[in-house]
């Protein structure tokens, strides 16, 4: 059973172009979230998804930053004319439906570095 | 706003030697969680914490949540050089929505 599956691994961007990071949940899970880790910090909570479904984006910054979970395929975060701040690994996590008391089942992260 | 702190940031320990990371939560939740992340890596699941006196363990490490005093400990038995890793708590509020502390970077010296 293949866990969380995130790619790429590294992402390069120069300063304003776009940067497409996808994840895959595990098999059976519905449910998906984006978090966001900073050298040296802990995980900061971006986004939880739905299929077709945005359920909380309270952690999305207001401007370039967009996500989604379509019904086939991967849940997609898109940061538009990235900037030297975006740098980080994002990490998704997923988890199957009426989870309430299981933990996250995380990725092994894209580490997104803007030149 | 919910905020998590854990202390010590940093902690280098002899193996053999036992210690305590602390994680201190900022307002009612009967969820929390410790994760383990290894340089580069994702986070790995140890523990789920459900209920006040929830008290768990897996080998060297066992975890307490204490509800009442919004604390949660993780005490690390007769360390080994397998244990060095960076330590973080996690505190749910609603759904799935996890806050993180800032982490315990651990080094197990020989």
């Amino acid at each position: 059973n293949a866990g969380v599956m995130q790619n790429p691994r590294h992402l390069v961007r120069r300063r304003g172009q776009e940067a497409r990071l996808r994840c895959s949940p595990m098999k059976g899970h519905s449910h998906v979230y984006w978090y966001r880790q900073l050298p040296e910090e802990g995980l900061k909570f971006m986004v939880y998804l739905q299929k077709e479904n945005i359920i909380d984006e309270s952690g999305m910054p207001k401007e370039r930053f967009s996500a989604e979970f379509p019904k086939e395929g991967p849940s997609i975060l898109r940061i538009q004319q990235v900037v030297r701040g975006d740098s980080a690994a994002y990490f998704c996590a997923s988890s199957p439906k009426g989870s309430y008391n299981s933990p996250l089942h995380f990725g092994n992260g894209t580490r997104l570095t803007v030149t | 706003e919910l905020k998590v702190e854990q202390n010590p940031l940093f902690l280098s320990m002899q193996e053999g030697k036992n210690y305590t990371i602390y994680c201190n939560y900022s307002t009612t939740s009967d969820r929390l969680y410790w994760y383990r992340q290894d340089p580069g890596k994702s986070l790995e699941s140890l523990f789920v914490l459900l209920s006040n006196g929830a008290v768990k363990q897996e080998g060297r490490l066992m975890a307490s949540l204490d509800t009442k005093a919004r604390l949660s400990t993780l005490h690390i038995t007769a360390a080994v050089h397998d244990l060095s890793a960076t330590y973080f708590c996690a505190v749910s509020e609603t759904n799935e929505k996890l806050t993180f502390g800032t982490g315990t970077r651990l080094t197990i010296i020989p």
